[in-house]
């Protein structure tokens, strides 16, 4: 069974400053990973999907990356900003297009 | 709008009886998923559908809960007799077409509080 695993659960930075948050997970037989980012009281929004094959996906300030042999995905948003307050989600496809989701990490970006 | 579309987004009730929640996928899209999150936790899957065939359900979707999706498209979910512990956001979310390689769009979700 996929098990998904984000740390930290929460996190604040002042404006300006690089994040970076981490998810892992113990099944390497994924089909492809999706990021979301969820509002308080709304529903998630996708943000980057990458595929098994790939290695990592941009767009604009964000960077995901992905290392099915160490069971790592890593997302960068550069130069926070306060409107990137929210919690986000990493989730992994599995048989069926089902997702299997990590606990998310809430960021708090201090202007 | 074109997005996913759920109904309502909020629903409180008293525990014992019955609710029944709509989400509308973006059109042609023949995949359909429900979550269910907790405060604090990421979503978990309960069931999805293929066109208006059911085609896997978790095992958290006790005997109380049905989902429907007739003609496939509209899909409903039902949760009879609700306990506390149904207190949850319930989110759908549709994908399109086939494979595992499609990305899935969500909801705004409908929070379920049960007095």
């Amino acid at each position: 069974k996929q098990e998904v695993t984000q740390i930290p659960a929460a996190l604040s930075v002042p404006e300006g400053e690089n994040l970076v948050l981490n998810c892992s997970f113990t099944d390497s037989a994924i089909y492809n990973l999706q990021w979301f980012r969820q509002d308080p009281g709304k529903g998630l929004t996708s943000l980057l999907l990458i595929q098994s094959s790939q290695r990592e996906q941009t767009s604009g300030r964000l960077n995901a990356s992905l290392d099915k042999s160490s069971g790592r995905s890593t997302l960068y948003i550069a130069a926070s900003q306060p409107g990137d307050s929210a919690t986000y989600l990493c989730a992994f496809h599995i048989a069926g297009n089902k997702l299997t989701f990590g606990g998310g990490t809430r960021v708090l970006v201090k202007p | 709008d074109t997005g996913v579309s759920q109904d309502p987004r909020h629903k409180i009730t008293k525990r014992g009886q019955n609710v029944t929640f709509r989400c509308d996928p973006i059109s042609e899209h023949n995949r359909l998923y429900w979550y269910r999150q907790t405060l604090g936790q990421g979503p978990e899957f309960l069931t999805y559908f293929q066109n208006e065939a059911q085609l896997e359900k978790s095992r958290l979707l006790s005997d109380r809960f049905s989902a429907e999706r007739p003609k496939g498209s509209f899909s409903t979910l039902e949760i009879q007799r609700t306990e506390q512990g149904d207190s949850a956001m319930y989110l759908c979310a549709s994908s399109p077409g086939t494979g595992g390689l499609q990305p899935q769009h969500f909801g705004d979700g409908t929070r379920l509080s049960i007095l």
